[in-house]
């Protein structure tokens, strides 16, 4: 277990509204990311960090932003939530600079 | 740019019948491999990874994979699957640079029937 915490788990959002979710992982890794899953499409790459302040953005980075004032936390913010973004999102860290991810269990949410 | 390549979208097998997974990636560089499975309902797990030496990589539960430069390949296999083995099936592909991002494939479903 990598110690990583995402919240909430699962969230039903009007469109237009903002949106942050939150992933916290318990043991100061450097490297972070965001990733969004659907169906047809697996697991896409929203945005990622390379520390403190450090980040930047992925194929689907569109629509959201991220920050990362502390180690541990991870926050990824939909400005203006909208239906396409209706997804699960994946936090995952890696524990070494070249290793395997290791992932969260997921945040569902739901635009209506 | 990287991306992965995975074949088969479902693949619907007996009990004891032998799996092959097909993953083909685009990347000019030297490349880390990795196979993650998820199970319904579940997070990804990591199966097995390739960085580099022996190109046949032994993962957990009874999967293995076969790295092939040339072919720009990275097949999953298992002898004889169970039931327990249906989840999605996804490849990955990072290029060997400190904290890049892993590109995965659109995923394959494996259903197994007892």
């Amino acid at each position: 277990d990598a110690g990583i915490t995402q919240s909430p788990r699962h969230k039903v959002t009007e469109t237009g509204t903002p949106v942050t979710l939150r992933c916290h992982q318990t043991e100061n890794h450097r490297y972070m990311y965001w990733y969004r899953q659907d169906p047809g499409h697996g697991l896409r790459l929203i945005h990622y960090s390379y520390g403190v302040k450090d980040t930047d953005k992925g194929e689907v980075s569109d629509g959201y932003s991220v920050s990362r004032s502390k180690t541990e936390d991870f926050l990824l913010t939909l400005e203006s939530a909208t239906s396409s973004q209706t997804s699960v999102y994946f936090c995952a860290i890696r524990t070494e600079y070249n290793s395997p991810l290791h992932f969260g269990n997921g945040t569902r949410l739901t635009v209506t | 740019a990287q991306s992965v390549s995975q074949h088969n979208h479902h693949v619907i097998l007996s009990e004891a019948a032998s799996l092959e997974l097909g993953c083909n990636y685009s990347y000019g560089g030297t490349v880390n491999l990795f196979w993650y499975v998820q199970y319904p309902g579940q997070h990804l797990q990591l199966l097995l990874k390739y960085f580099s030496g022996d190109p046949l990589v032994k993962g957990i539960k009874g999967f293995e994979a076969e790295f092939i430069k040339s072919k720009f390949s990275f097949n999953l296999r298992k002898p004889s699957v169970q039931w327990s083995d249906t989840a999605e099936y996804f490849c990955a592909v990072s290029s060997n640079q400190a904290g890049t991002a892993l590109i995965f494939g659109k995923g394959t479903t494996l259903s197994v029937s007892s």
